[in-house]
Parts: C-alpha cells; sequence; structure tokens
C-alpha cells in the first residue's frame, strides 16, 4: 500500500523563522503535491513536482518555495513564516501524468501554527 | 479554468437515512470527476471516480456518484448512512489531457445523528 509520510503531525514556529515541511513517499511516484487546507477554503494547491529537480506553481505559491532533490522526498519551505501561513500543509502523490489513472495519495498532513 | 462548487458546508443525516452531498464543476472539455473523504485527523482517500461510460459508478464503502453532464453535476450517494461515514467529503475536477492536477471544492462535512 502506497504510504506518504509527513515529518511532523503538528508544528509550532514563530513568525520570521524558515520552516522546513518535509514529505516521502514509498512507491516510486513521479508526482508530489503540496496542499495548503483552511476551514471553508477546502484545499489549494501551492507547488507540484513531475520529476526531480522539477516544480511547477500551483494555485497560491506566494511565501512558499520547494524542493525535490529525490524522487521520493518532497520539502516545502516558508522562508519567513507569518501569522496568515497558520494552516494544515497536505502532501500528495501520484504515478501517472494523468490523474484518472493515478489518483492522489494524501499523507494525514502538518497542523502548522505560526505565533 | 475549471472550478467545483459543493453548496453545503454542512449536512446532518441520522444513522441508516440516505445521503446525497452535491458537486457542480465547471469546466470547458471532458472532465475527470472524483470524491475524496477525510477522516478526522487523517489525509483525503478516494472514494470513487468518473471519467466517460456508464454514468453511475460505483466506489467503496457502498458509495456511488452520478455525472449528469446536463447539469455539470456528480452529486455522492449512499443509501444508509453508518456513524463511521461522519466526515468531510471534497468533490475534485482534473483535466481530461496533458498534465493534470485536481481542483478541489470546498468540502462539505458530514455528521451523523444517532
Amino acid at each position: 500500500d502506497v504510504k506518504v509520510t509527513q515529518s511532523s503531525r503538528y508544528l509550532v514556529k514563530r513568525t520570521g523563522e524558515k520552516v522546513f515541511l518535509e514529505c516521502v513517499q514509498d512507491m516510486d511516484h513521479e508526482n508530489m503535491f503540496w496542499y495548503r487546507q483552511d476551514p471553508g477554503l477546502g484545499l489549494r494547491l501551492i507547488y507540484f513536482s513531475y520529476d526531480v529537480k522539477m516544480k511547477e506553481k500551483g494555485d497560491i505559491p506566494e511565501g512558499y518555495s520547494v524542493s525535490r532533490e529525490k524522487k521520493e522526498r518532497f520539502s516545502l519551505i516558508l522562508e519567513s513564516a507569518s501569522t496568515n501561513q497558520t494552516s494544515m500543509y497536505l502532501c500528495a502523490s501520484s504515478f501517472f501524468q494523468s490523474s484518472y489513472n493515478s489518483p492522489l495519495h494524501f499523507g494525514n498532513g502538518t497542523r502548522l501554527t505560526v505565533t | 479554468a475549471q472550478s467545483v462548487t459543493q453548496p453545503d458546508i454542512h449536512i446532518t443525516v441520522s444513522e441508516g437515512a440516505s445521503l446525497e452531498l452535491r458537486c457542480n464543476y465547471s469546466y470547458g472539455a471532458t472532465p475527470y470527476l472524483f470524491w475524496y473523504v477525510q477522516s478526522p485527523g487523517q489525509g483525503l482517500q478516494l472514494l470513487l471516480k468518473y471519467f466517460s461510460g456508464d454514468t453511475l459508478v460505483q466506489g467503496i464503502k457502498g458509495f456511488e456518484a452520478e455525472f449528469k453532464r446536463s447539469q455539470s453535476s456528480f452529486n455522492l450517494r449512499k443509501p444508509s448512512v453508518h456513524w463511521s461515514d461522519a466526515a468531510e467529503y471534497f468533490c475534485a475536477v482534473g483535466a481530461a489531457s496533458g498534465y493534470s492536477t485536481l481542483t478541489f471544492g470546498k468540502g462539505t462535512m458530514l455528521l451523523v445523528s444517532p
């Protein structure tokens, strides 16, 4: 069974800190995604990657960057955390380019609080 | 651009009663459509998907959904709800060609009363 592991379940950081959210998948998936989930707003795509060292902006990339140095690992970086980045962050992966043939597999999320 | 509307933020259903969660999509071509469920403290799990063929699709956990092109809808149904179905449900749409990312609706929280 596909496993997507997010390194932290809960994280509390201070405003201005540099924050790393880590995600690892164990099924050799090509594609990896970072979503942000907020009440009443659903899931919004921050960044995605379809190959090592490749990245694409999603709908809300401002204030975030990503790194994919290895196929199995996709990191979300908050260069200078702000309180409006307090949220639940979900990582997902999929195998094929087509979303139909390869549904997203999600991690359990990291709840980040920025104080 | 593709978009998804889930008109109901919360729905409360009695255990054993039937359920229908609404989803309307906007997409210029043939869409891929999905329903995901998120149990408390968990990530999202795929319930079912649709691209073509029979407009009534069956999924896991006894759920089904019906695609109606004329209404741009993809509503999720279950004939008899169990307390364990209490969760948040997300409808999503993806493009049918090229590289595809999913656009999610804002979700519907299902509460099950005894």
